[in-house]
């Protein structure tokens, strides 16, 4: 079955710390691959995503994402993080059979804070 | 681009009662889909529309239906209310559905009491 586990429901950096939020995901085949981000009471902005070619995909607001197939992991990292940062960040597979347009597979989200 | 807008933000009925909830989608997108999302959670897809027709539903009873209009607008209806419906619901559209990626709605807060 396809899924999307996020193994840390809550992580706490420094700002200008560097952040890296895991997420792993099972599909049998090549999968469409997301980020979203969700401030409190709103809805999700997309990050960045990863369809084929470079696995290593820029976003949006410093993010970047590298996919991994061997460990089936989309990791999402930034390299300095900002108090703004502060939200909670879903991973999402899309999953596309047959002659549907596709939805997505979400994990269960990772709350992020940051500590001044 | 107006992105995509919900309405309403927040809703309170009562168990047993029906309810709809709208969706605009962004402009030139003729996919849309609606997802629930419960606290603390994920959200789940519940169904999606493409050209008018139901292209895909999620693990979701019937009680749960929609509609999507010629303007590429579309409605989540929610029948029999229960209290574990109470959740923000989320409308997204696509250009191509999941390959052109989703547009996000800030969502409909619904609380069932």
């Amino acid at each position: 079955a396809q899924s999307v586990t996020q193994p840390d429901i809550h992580i706490t950096v420094s700002e200008g710390a560097s952040l890296e939020l895991r997420c792993n995901y099972s599909y049998g085949a090549t999968p469409y691959l997301f980020w979203y981000v969700q401030s409190p009471g709103q809805g999700l902005q997309l990050l960045l995503k990863y369809f084929s070619g470079d696995t290593l995909v820029q976003g949006i607001k410093g993010f970047e994402a590298e996919f991994k197939r061997s460990q089936s992991s989309f990791n999402l990292r930034k390299p300095s993080v900002h108090w703004s940062d502060a939200a909670e960040y879903f991973c999402a597979v899309g999953a596309k059979d047959g002659g549907s347009q596709g939805n997505l597979i979400f994990g269960k989200g990772t709350k992020l804070s940051v500590k001044p | 681009e107006t992105g995509v807008t919900q309405s309403p933000t927040h809703l309170i009925k009562t168990r047993g009662q029906q309810v709809t909830l709208r969706c605009s989608s962004q402009s030139g997108h003729n996919t849309v889909s609606w997802y629930q999302q419960a606290l603390g959670q994920g959200p789940q897809f519940i169904f999606q529309y493409y050209r008018e027709e139901e292209n895909g539903r999620g693990n979701f009873p019937p009680r749960f239906s929609g509609l999507q209009f010629p303007n590429y607008s579309s409605e989540l209806n929610v029948n029999a209310l229960e209290l574990d419906d109470s959740a923000l619901y989320l409308c997204a559209s696509s250009f191509a559905g999941v390959v052109g990626g989703y547009t996000f709605g800030s969502g409909t807060r619904l609380t069932v009491v």
